[in-house]
């Protein structure tokens, strides 16, 4: 079974610049995450989505911040304009979703390691 | 806001001796409890989970121990590896809402001295 997809692995951009994530999940899972780990700490939830709705996106910075999921598959997360401090790995994560068993296990993806000058 | 208190933030073992990870969660209604492997450059890895309806699970070298009343849980491993090195993150996980929402520990860097 492929593991959770993402690209770029790396990105260096200078600040007020705009930058795009892609993450593809594993293939049937309805849950995906994106998360924001800055270094030396946990993962931190950006935006939830089940299928291709959102569930949580609370701690989005939607001034600069936003993602989609179209067709409940493939998504992608937007910064414009990154700062300084979204200097980051951000991370995807897909669970399958059912109501038991192991529909919560959370599968993670590589990262992309953003750096803004 | 609910949160997962993860201690200690760096651990030094022998290669040979075991290391233990200590986790507090506040949401009594957790009920998933995953841990999770992150070497350098790479994304988490899923190394052993726990249910809040069982105490404890072993996995090979692994083992996880939940003590639901104390609302904290355990990573143990022993015979450590100089592989084993890495940084470790507990989550504790809740069904709400319709879905499953995470909150994760702050990490623990462990070292394996050969």
């Amino acid at each position: 079974e492929a593991g959770v997809a993402q690209s770029p692995r790396y990105k260096i951009i200078e600040k007020r610049q705009s930058v795009a994530f892609w993450c593809n999940p594993i293939s049937g899972h309805a849950t995906l995450y994106w998360y924001q780990q800055i270094l030396g700490q946990g993962p931190k939830l950006l935006i939830q989505f089940q299928n291709n709705g959102v569930v949580d996106d609370s701690q989005l910075p939607k001034d600069r911040f936003s993602a989609e999921r179209l067709k409940g598959v493939d998504s992608t997360l937007k910064i414009q304009p990154a700062k300084l401090e979204d200097s980051a790995v951000y991370l995807c994560a897909s669970s399958p979703w059912t109501s038991g068993g192991s529909g919560d296990t959370q599968y993670f993806g590589p990262g992309t390691r953003l750096t803004v000058l | 806001g609910e949160n997962v208190e993860q201690h200690p933030s760096t651990l030094s073992v022998q290669e040979g001796d075991s290391a233990v990870i200590k986790c507090t969660y506040s949401d009594s209604a957790s009920n998933y409890f995953p841990w999770y492997k992150q070497e350098l450059g790479k994304g988490p890895q899923l190394i052993i989970d726990i249910r809040s309806n069982v105490g404890e699970k072993k996995d090979q070298r692994i083992a996880v121990t939940l003590n639901k009343t104390a609302k904290h849980f355990s990573l143990h491993i022993t015979e450590t590896q100089p592989e084993d090195s890495a940084v470790y993150f507990c989550a504790a996980s809740t069904y709400d809402g319709g879905t499953y929402k995470y909150i994760f520990g702050t990490g623990t860097r462990l070292k394996v001295l050969a």
